[in-house]
């Protein structure tokens, strides 16, 4: 099993540049959800989603933009790049039971 | 802001020694959950306690969950080298069971 599959692992954009983080599950999970984690932080949510086509804010949501037209897929989109949003993202899945998150390997974003 | 809040931030220790590691949090959960994140690496889950249990095991780990103060526990038994990693609470709530991390406490094991 793969599990949670993120691509790019690294990727450097310039200010104002636009990109789409990639996230991949085939573990038939309804909830999926972006986080990112800066520097001696834990994880804040981003966004998340609950099924198909359902999305919702998480804390901090602002510059970035999800979309959910399967259940494997989870993409997220930052509009125009910035240098706050210098971080290392993470997506999870997880069962709508009241089970763990599965997290993927991360990316790594530099914003210059 | 986050819901769970670890103490300590950074715990370092000999191999074969415990170590213990507090998690405090604000609000009423479905469940708390422990992960453990090695350098540059993904979160791996480690043990799940539901809001109606006290204590869970699971091999060199138990957890405790008191609701009433808000706050758990994990404790590693006979840490070993392998154990130095960061280790995060996660509470659980909503239908959706939606995740709130802490900032987790950096744990540093000597051989």
């Amino acid at each position: 099993n793969a599990g949670v599959t993120q691509t790019p692992k690294f990727q450097v954009l310039k200010t104002g540049q636009s990109m789409t983080l990639q996230c991949a599950q085939d573990m038939n999970h309804e909830y999926m959800s972006w986080y990112r984690q800066d520097p001696g932080m834990g994880l804040r949510l981003i966004h998340y989603s609950v099924g198909a086509g359902i999305t919702d804010q998480g804390e901090v949501p602002n510059g970035y933009n999800v979309s959910r037209s399967t259940t494997e897929d989870f993409p997220l989109r930052l509009l125009s790049a910035a240098p706050s949003q210098t971080s290392v993202y993470f997506c999870a899945s997880s069962s709508p039971r009241n089970t763990e998150a599965f997290f993927g390997q991360g990316t790594r974003l530099t914003v210059v | 802001s986050q819901q769970g809040e670890e103490d300590p931030q950074a715990l370092s220790i000999q191999e074969g020694e415990n170590a213990t590691m507090n998690c405090s949090y604000k609000t009423s959960i479905n469940n708390l959950q422990w992960y453990r994140q090695n350098s540059g690496r993904g979160l791996v889950h480690l043990i799940l306690i539901r809001s109606n249990e006290r204590e869970k095991h699971s091999g060199r780990l138990r957890v405790t969950l008191d609701t009433s103060k808000k706050s758990s526990s994990l404790l590693i038994t006979a840490s070993r080298a392998a154990d130095t990693a960061s280790y995060f609470c996660a509470t659980g709530s909503g239908g959706y069971n939606k995740l709130i991390f802490g900032a987790g406490t950096r744990l540093a094991v000597h051989p």
